[in-house]
């Protein structure tokens, strides 16, 4: 089984400084890693996801994330933040064996991301 | 343009009442997914299906139930065993199958349905 850690329940920025919402998991086996950003009352849209390869993944809206192996980390990042990117943001793993989507998703418990103007 | 329809946006029900919500997608996936949200909590899995007329229990499965007989839809019944039922729950799918995701293959989700008990 996995789990996920977000540490930050809150996070408040300032407009255009650069942010970084933590993430670490825990798992027995090779992983899938995805963040998900939800903005209010609405259904959750994909950001970026790490399957293989590359461990520097780009996303929408400029963000990207970097997958650590040896510390189970998988930090998001933006350089410089919009008021736009208010918004609660979730990491989320699932296990990468067997046939894909036959590994259910485990979530963290967010982290909402505040800018300030 | 394909997608996840959830319906109602919002919902209401009266303690002891049971309710369905409604989820429907046109991408046709496989797998099929119900997730509950509370404040603080992130999302947890109530219910999930990966193959019609098949489902399994989630985390929190207690005091829900749902079907799969047709692969668009997966609809979820709130029953008056479920003790806290207020919340906002997300209905998600995804395609499944054998080897490596393809850069397309993502986790869907519908905009979800808000239901509070009054």
């Amino acid at each position: 089984a996995q789990s996920v850690t977000q540490l930050d329940s809150q996070v408040p920025v300032f407009e255009e400084a650069p942010v970084e919402l933590r993430c670490n998991y825990s798992s027995s086996v090779s992983v899938y890693l995805f963040w998900y950003v939800q903005y209010p009352n609405q259904g959750l849209q994909l950001l970026l996801k790490y399957l293989s390869g590359s461990t520097l993944v780009k996303g929408i809206n400029g963000f990207e994330a970097e997958f650590n192996k040896s510390q189970t980390s998988f930090h998001l990042r933006k350089p410089s933040v919009h008021i736009s990117d208010t918004a609660e943001y979730f990491c989320a793993v699932s296990d990468a064996l067997g046939d894909f989507g036959n590994e259910k998703l485990t979530f963290g418990t967010g982290t909402r991301l505040t800018i300030i103007p | 343009d394909g997608g996840i329809t959830q319906s109602p946006k919002y919902l209401f029900r009266k303690e002891g009442q049971n309710v369905t919500l409604s989820c429907e997608q046109n991408l046709n996936h496989d797998a099929m997914y119900w997730y509950r949200q509370d404040p603080g909590q992130g999302l947890r899995l109530i219910y999930y299906s990966q193959i019609v007329n098949d489902f399994q229990k989630g985390d929190i499965a207690e005091g829900y139930s749902v079907s799969r007989e047709k692969k668009e839809s997966f609809p979820l019944t709130v029953t008056s065993a479920q003790k806290n039922p207020t919340a906002f729950y997300l209905c998600a799918s995804n395609p499944t199958g054998p080897g490596l995701p393809t850069p397309d293959t993502e986790a869907f989700f519908g905009q979800g349905t808000r239901l509070t008990v009054v």
